[in-house]
């Protein structure tokens, strides 16, 4: 059964500084991942998908990577801003009908 | 910019009851989803549905679930008799399949059902 890690599960960080999330899952036979931000009370918005074929993706100050062999991915933000603060999901795609697993997520607040 | 929507916003039922959530998904996209999201939890796959039939449902599906493309454009879930552990954010997602059946794109999802069951 496929497991998803995020770490660390919350960050504060001053404003300016860049970042990195990581996010770890189980079971490599994954088809594709995704990075979602939530807002309290919110619905998901989609980051970034990155295909298992692929090493990263790249939008605007957002950047992440895939390694599938090892298991791991990183969402690297630079230069936070307040408005970045929200919370951080990642959710791995599966081969079958692509249901997404999810994490639980890391909480950013970047301080002004 | 095309989005999924989803109606109500929040829902109050009484135990017992039977709730139907409503999903609007992009209009070009082919696979549509079900997800939950318990207060303080992790978000958890309901349900897939992909060419008018489930194509994946999780174990937490189980028969008070169903899933309904009533016409070309909603996407229901009904819930026939609401326990208080149903008490949940739900979100609707869809996605559109690539081209040339090489697999599936980017889920979009919809801002969520708030359902509070008392």
């Amino acid at each position: 059964k496929q497991e998803v890690t995020q770490i660390p599960a919350a960050l504060s960080v001053p404003e300016g500084e860049n970042l990195v999330l990581n996010c770890s899952f189980t079971d490599s036979a994954i088809y594709n991942l995704q990075w979602f931000r939530q807002d309290p009370g919110k619905g998901l918005t989609s980051l970034l998908l990155i295909q298992s074929s692929q090493r990263e993706q790249t939008s605007g100050r957002l950047n992440a990577s895939l390694d599938k062999s090892s298991g791991r991915s990183t969402l690297y933000i630079a230069a936070s801003q307040p408005g970045d603060s929200a919370t951080y999901l990642c959710a791995v795609g599966m081969e079958y009908g692509n249901k997404l697993v999810f994490g639980a997520g890391t909480i950013l607040r970047v301080k002004s | 910019e095309p989005e999924v929507t989803q109606t109500p916003s929040h829902q109050v039922t009484q135990m017992g009851q039977e709730v139907i959530l409503r999903c609007v998904p992009i209009s070009n996209h082919l696979y549509f989803y079900w997800y939950r999201q318990i207060l303080g939890q992790k978000v958890e796959f309901l349900v897939s549905f992909y060419n008018n039939e489930i194509s994946e449902k999780s174990e937490i599906f189980d028969d008070q679930f169903s899933v309904e493309r009533p016409d070309g454009s909603n996407f229901t879930l009904k819930i026939r008799s609401t326990k208080l552990e149903d008490s949940a954010m739900y979100f609707c997602a869809s996605s559109e399949l690539a081209s040339g059946g090489a697999g599936y794109n980017e889920q979009f999802f919809g801002p969520g059902t708030r359902l509070t069951v008392l």
